[in-house]
């Protein structure tokens, strides 16, 4: 089974601050890594997927995340942290091909204080 | 951009009474999913729908739940007598079929309130 841990259940940041989560995932076969992002009071947007290819992958608002397989990671960054990224932030995997289950992690709460 | 809506947005019930959560995937999306979100806790897979069946279910979809696509753009999710740990946030989501991509996109949510 597929299983997703995120090492930081709160973290508070200032502004221009840089952002590093951590996300490990336990799958045996090829999977799927995604980061979504829940700001208050709305729903899950996407910010960056991974499928194949390059493992430094770019999402939107300037976050980036790197796929490192041997260490079953995928860790999300954002060199400078704004106000605005005050969020709920869900590391996700899914098994690759067919439909997906997609299993997410427990979250980590951001707070950036302006 | 097309997207997944889902309504209503709140839902309040009785204990022991029957909802439907109703969802509105994306027109040309294949797969179907529902997912909750109790408060404070992470996101839970409850069922994958593809091909007018069930593909998988999760152990929080027992026979209280059910889910149904009655016509071509509806799909939803029913409790028949809900409990109160029913109460959660309640995710739509649906994906395509192309290659091995499956992105799911997801709805706004419905908050289900079981007094």
């Amino acid at each position: 089974a597929q299983s997703v841990s995120q090492h930081n259940h709160h973290v508070i940041l200032s502004e221009a601050a840089s952002l590093e989560l951590g996300c490990n995932y336990s799958y045996g076969g090829t999977v799927n890594l995604f980061w979504y992002v829940q700001y208050p009071g709305q729903h899950l947007q996407l910010l960056l997927k991974y499928f194949s290819g390059d493992p430094l992958v770019k999402g939107i608002k300037g976050f980036e995340a790197e796929f490192i397989k041997s260490k079953f990671s995928f860790n999300l960054r954002k060199p400078s942290v704004q106000w605005s990224d005050t969020a709920e932030y869900f590391c996700a995997v899914a098994n690759s091909g067919g439909y997906q289950k997609v299993t997410f992690g427990t979250g980590t709460k951001l707070q950036v204080i302006p | 951009e097309p997207e997944v809506t889902q309504t209503p947005s709140h839902q309040v019930t009785q204990m022991g009474q029957e909802v439907i959560l109703r969802c509105v995937p994306i027109s040309n999306h294949l797969y179907f999913y529902w997912y909750r979100q109790i408060l404070g806790q992470k996101v839970e897979f409850l069922v994958s729908f593809y091909n007018n069946e069930i593909s998988e279910k999760s152990e929080i979809f027992d026979d209280q739940f059910s889910v149904e696509r009655p016509d071509g753009s509806n799909f939803t999710l029913k409790i028949r007598s809900t409990k109160l740990e029913d109460s959660a946030m309640y995710f739509c989501a649906s994906s395509d079929l192309s290659g091995s991509r499956h992105e799911q996109f997801f709805g706004p949510g419905t908050r289900l309130t079981v007094l």
